[in-house]
């Protein structure tokens, strides 16, 4: 079975701090993948990376950056200096990489993250 | 960007009544969608596989003749919730992965349902 723990419920931060949101997953699979997505108000889920399990590699884009370590079994996010429009419930999700499953994603529990100006 | 639309957008209905959901691929072939739910302040809970041309794949504890889910083309998914009771207001959404990869997969913009 798979398992996703985001166990920080609720994060609020002043405007310019850096903020990580941890994510800690659970899978018997070899090959797999990892993803966040932010979800604003609206509801719509905003992509925001796929990570491949093979690939542990750092990544940055812009002001985002994210943590792979297959040891720890964590996919932590960091969001650098940020801003108020980063304010939404951000989910770490994993998905089998085998046969049909991809894209049957378990989801975290999901962050709430709020930045005051 | 590919882009998966739901239709409608939201819905209020009585209890009793059946309600449709569509999910469309609009700029690709997708084979397989999956419908997810979200309760309020809570997280997605996947409820089915679509497959085209073939029957859904439900996940546990989710009931198929509640949630009737219809793949009749490679663009189209629908979901309806049958019989809708103010228990099964919730948030659906769903996502299409493109025809001939693994990997690539986009989200519908969800649909809110509320049942008076």
């Amino acid at each position: 079975a798979q398992k996703v723990t985001q166990a920080q419920t609720e994060i609020s931060v002043v405007e310019k701090e850096d903020v990580t949101l941890d994510c800690v997953y659970e899978t018997r699979d070899t090959t797999y993948y990892l993803f966040w997505y932010k979800q604003p108000p609206s509801g719509e889920l905003v992509f925001l990376i796929r990570r491949n399990s093979f690939d542990e590699q750092n990544e940055i884009s812009g002001r985002y950056s994210w943590n792979f370590q297959k040891s720890t079994s964590s996919f932590n996010f960091t969001i650098t200096a940020s801003q108020v429009v980063d304010s939404a419930v951000y989910f770490c999700a994993l998905s089998w990489a085998g046969g049909t499953s991809y894209g049957k994603l378990t989801f975290g529990q999901g962050t709430i993250l709020t930045v005051h100006p | 960007g590919a882009v998966v639309s739901q239709h409608p957008s939201w819905v209020i209905c009585k209890s009793g009544t059946s309600v449709k959901i569509e999910c469309r691929s609009l700029d690709f072939q997708a084979t397989t969608m999956f419908w997810y739910r979200q309760f309020p302040k809570q997280s997605l809970m996947l409820m089915a596989t679509s497959n085209e041309g073939s029957k859904a794949t439900y996940e546990q504890g989710v009931e198929k003749d509640k949630f009737l889910i219809n793949h009749a083309s490679l663009t189209l998914s629908t979901l309806t919730v049958t019989s809708a009771h103010p228990e099964d207001s919730s948030f659906y959404i769903c996502s299409a992965r493109v025809s001939g990869t693994r990997e690539t997969q986009y989200f519908g913009p969800g649909t809110r349902l509320l049942v008076l």
